[in-house]
């Protein structure tokens, strides 16, 4: 079946310092989301991209979708403590809206 | 309502009890998922309803989990002879089919089995 996988697991990173978390479908996606969840918190949705090597940007944060549409990237500039969660990449299974989710890169900053 | 309401919040139940999880969407919103989250773990997908279609049931991990939703509105997840390795985060969400607005999830029931 399909599958997301997200890389690295874990990252630590000094405040002031840049992130990038990496997400692989098995399967050719129509989209892909990302999520951010903070620590005690529920996922809550940043972005959808839709097209080929699509990129969006949102303040400090920009997401990017694959030529392919296997994968993508969320890449933080300047990381804040308020950057601070798991963050999810999704991508939906072929013909539904139901979403596979990737296991999460959580992110640590340190002041 | 504003968002995607769950009750309990918490559920503490022994081994073996049947519990019940409730899910209130947004309203409008056709599509309703259930997905599991263990501690430190990613969400593990257990059902979506997409208005009066047949829901999809394939991640219901065994026959002891169900789930029904009245028309486009409420849901409930339920777990029968609860085991200890159903403790998790049962998280709820909604969305609108397409628009790019993603799933609204709701807080979560937190659920022991001691």
């Amino acid at each position: 079946g399909q599958q997301v996988m997200q890389i690295p697991q874990y990252q630590h990173v000094q405040e002031g310092e840049d992130f990038t978390t990496y997400c692989n479908s098995s399967t050719t996606l129509s989209n892909i989301q990302w999520y951010k969840q903070r620590p005690g918190g529920h996922p809550v949705f940043l972005i959808q991209l839709v097209k080929s090597g699509e990129v969006k940007k949102q303040k400090r944060l920009t997401f990017q979708f694959g030529e392919a549409k296997k994968n993508s990237s969320l890449h933080i500039t300047a990381t804040q403590t308020t950057d601070v969660g798991t963050y999810f990449c999704a991508g939906p299974k072929a013909g539904s809206y139901q979403l596979t989710f990737g296991k999460g890169t959580k992110l640590s900053v340190i002041p | 309502g504003a968002g995607v309401s769950q009750s309990p919040s918490n559920k503490v139940t022994e081994k073996g009890k049947d519990v019940e999880l409730r899910c209130d969407p947004i309203s409008g919103h056709t599509a309703l998922y259930w997905y599991r989250q263990r501690l430190g773990q990613g969400l593990e997908f257990l059902i979506y309803f997409q208005g009066n279609s047949a829901p999809d049931k394939s991640g219901l991990p065994s026959d002891r989990f169900s789930a029904e939703r009245t028309g486009e509105s409420v849901s409930t997840l339920t777990i029968q002879r609860t085991q200890q390795e159903d403790s998790a985060v049962y998280l709820c969400a909604s969305s609108l089919l397409g628009g790019g607005y993603g799933y609204t999830f709701g807080s979560g029931t937190r659920l022991t089995v001691v």
